[in-house]
């Protein structure tokens, strides 16, 4: 079954202690992006990944960090997250068109 | 700063009725616009999108037009049913070259039964 995944899906940590989201997909896609979701400002992108080895922010990308070694792993990683940045997190691929994973909640406090 | 404008925030519709959602967009250069829906405590889904070289598209009761000299694009629901209620994302993209993508803020669509 073509889909991307992503974990964990619910994470509350604290302020300053390092985390990792995981995401892997596994439609072979070379476009591969991150995107934060609140409540009144709708998706707005993170960073975005056009092949291995390759990346760009997106409009948001302080605080952010992303990693792109293999095809299908596009992993973020928050160095020392902070209560701003307590969110709804979707991955994403995309060929044609732009596939999403099931999200990871998470809160900083 | 490249954004995109989303209106209305909320729309109720009744049954049947049409319901009609609009999107302007400030950089020029962009060239593909879809359109997401969400359904509640779901990821987004791709429900139709258009390229800039297209001036309408429609998928059943679904259609997207834009309107490049205005910067503007919107999506249409005919025949409106109870499972269309969700919020709906439009979003601009450059396409090729580059995936950065700005989305809209959200129109939470209500159909009343």
């Amino acid at each position: 079954e073509a889909q991307v995944t992503q974990n964990p899906r619910y994470l509350i940590t604290v302020t300053g202690k390092k985390l990792t989201v995981t995401c892997s997909q596994n439609m072979n896609h070379e476009y591969m992006s991150w995107y934060r979701q609140d409540p009144g400002l709708g998706l707005r992108q993170i960073y975005y990944s056009m092949n291995v080895e390759v990346t760009d922010k997106g409009d948001v990308p302080e605080g952010y960090k992303v990693s792109r070694k293999e095809k299908r792993n596009f992993p973020l990683i928050l160095e020392s997250p902070s209560p701003n940045q307590t969110s709804l997190y979707f991955c994403a691929s995309r060929s044609y068109e732009q596939y999403f994973g099931p999200g990871t909640r998470l809160t900083v406090t | 700063g490249e954004n995109v404008e989303q209106h209305p925030s909320t729309l109720s519709v009744q049954e049947g009725d049409s319901a009609v959602i609009k999107c302007t967009y400030s950089d020029s250069a962009s060239n593909y616009f879809p359109w997401y829906k969400q359904e509640l405590g779901k990821r987004p889904q791709l429900i139709i999108d258009i390229r800039s070289n297209v001036g309408e598209k429609k998928d059943q009761r679904i259609a997207v037009t834009l309107n490049k000299t205005a910067k503007h694009f919107s999506l249409h629901i005919t025949e409106t049913q109870p499972e269309d209620s969700a919020v709906y994302f439009c979003a601009a993209s450059k396409g090729s070259g580059t995936y950065k993508y700005i989305f809209g803020t959200g129109t939470r669509l209500k159909v009343l039964a």
